[in-house]
């Protein structure tokens, strides 16, 4: 049974930098996307970025300034990095997988169970 | 950035109505949009790839339909486990983008 866990500080302030961690069990991590999504309290869901099998990274342009998503395969994990954090970034931050089929990407069919971030000073 | 936009927004719906949410994107996606299915507190719930792909466990009371530009999520008879917020997504372009949301509650 695949399962996401992830973890990371809970309360920022401002111009603080945000890192959250996802551990993969149960499955392997080649072979897949590795992605981080987010959610306002309250509103819908917003994608972050990701990382792929080989390494390639993308990234939504509107984070892209302050965004470092990577991968270590030895332990079988993926991090998120956000960078001079405001109010605004507060949210619950989802980590994700999405397999690759051959050459092509699916969606999401693995979830973290979510990590609520929370700005303020 | 492809935009995408829901229908309707919200609905109002008994149990064992047969309910259809639209997913419309900006530019020509192809088949690559999925449906996502979230309740209060909880992580989203994937149910839909390409389209109209169920994922595994997922009820066969969903389905999914469309290509291009414009796509549907169809819950063929509401159950009271199905009232949730749904979010369609494209994965064909970056940067992924995710629409709005549909809020099913019940009526």
């Amino acid at each position: 049974q695949v399962q996401l866990q992830q973890w990371g500080a809970g309360l920022l302030k401002p111009s603080e930098t945000l890192s959250l961690t996802c551990t993969v069990y149960g499955g392997s991590f080649s072979g897949y996307y590795w992605s981080w999504v987010r959610q306002p309290p309250g509103k819908g869901l917003e994608w972050i970025g990701e990382i792929n099998h080989s390494g390639s990274t993308y990234y939504s342009p509107s984070l892209k300034s302050r965004v470092t998503v990577s991968a270590d395969t030895s332990k079988n994990q993926f991090s998120l990095k956000l960078i001079s954090v405001t109010a605004a970034d507060t949210a619950v931050y989802y980590c994700a997988r999405a397999p690759l089929v051959g050459s092509t990407r699916r969606s999401y069919d693995y979830w973290g169970q979510g990590t609520l971030v929370t700005v303020s000073s | 950035d492809i935009q995408l936009t829901q229908s309707p927004s919200s609905l109002s719906a008994s149990v064992g109505d047969r309910v259809t949410i639209t997913c419309r994107a900006s530019q020509d996606i192809d088949i690559y949009l999925a449906w996502f299915q979230q309740k209060p507190g909880k992580a989203p719930k994937s149910l839909i790839y390409a389209a109209s792909s169920l994922h595994s466990g997922v009820p066969s009371n969903f389905s999914g339909n469309g290509y291009g530009t414009d796509f549907t999520l169809t819950i063929r008879s509401l159950q009271p486990e199905d009232f949730a917020t749904y979010y369609c997504q494209q994965y064909n372009t970056y940067p992924l983008t995710f629409g709005p949301g549909t809020r099913v509650d019940i009526k």
